[in-house]
């Protein structure tokens, strides 16, 4: 089973700044990792899946980077309504099982 | 527009069942894989099941293994889940999401779903 780690558990920033979150796994996932924001009380919203590759709508400020057991979620300038909860998750290339990881949240500072 | 609707939470004491409900709209219900993914109040995203195209196959996390059941009913453009012998552990908001490839694309809004006595 696949476990994924996300670092820092908490991370606080003001906006205009650059975030840098990081997910790693336990074992190689090559690139099958998704990114989510998820904020209180709204279902989680897709932001990057295949490691890199934004989804539908997502902006720009938003990109994704890593292979193997090594991800990163980075934000380059912050704005306000990016301050969220944000998951990385893996599937399994079979059988089909996912895991999230635990979450990182993203505060005002 | 695309959109996934859930229903059937409740309250409902150890040892119940309850049969959540997924009614989807806006896509090919038929041509995607559906999971259940729940997130228990404070705490993080798990997921729990999912379910391909057809219904042919099915997969769970191993703690709902033997309790829970996911089917579809392409025909009527809906995903259930089945939920038995319940426990406090359970208690969560359950979301249907549809798969897309390696991720979930598309999240309904979820339904919560208490275990207590």
């Amino acid at each position: 089973e696949v476990v994924l780690t996300q670092s820092p558990a908490t991370l606080s920033l003001s906006p205009g700044e650059r975030a840098t979150l990081s997910c790693r796994a336990s074992q190689s996932i090559y690139s099958n990792l998704a990114w989510y924001q998820q904020k209180p009380g709204q279902a989680p919203r897709l932001l990057i899946y295949d490691a890199s590759n934004r989804a539908t709508g997502i902006p720009a400020r938003f990109s994704g980077s890593g292979s193997g057991t090594d991800f990163t979620l980075t934000i380059s300038s912050l704005e306000p309504e990016d301050f969220a909860v944000y998951y990385c998750q893996q599937r399994n290339n079979w059988p089909p099982l996912f895991t999230f990881g635990p979450g990182t949240k993203l505060d005002i500072k | 527009e695309v959109q996934l609707v859930e229903s059937g939470g409740g309250l409902v004491q150890p040892g119940g069942s309850l049969r959540l409900s997924c009614a989807a709209s806006g896509f090919t219900f038929s041509g995607y894989w559906m999971s259940w993914v729940r997130q228990a109040p404070g705490k993080g995203l798990e997921w729990v099941a999912n379910i391909k195209t057809d219904g042919s196959e099915k997969y769970y996390v191993d703690s709902v293994k033997g309790r829970f059941t996911i089917s579809r009913d392409n025909a009527k453009n809906s995903l259930y889940l089945q939920m038995n012998n319940l426990r406090a552990d359970d208690t969560a908001v359950y979301y249907c999401a549809k798969s897309a490839a390696t991720a979930f694309d598309i999240w309904g809004q979820g339904t919560m779903v208490t275990v207590s006595s």
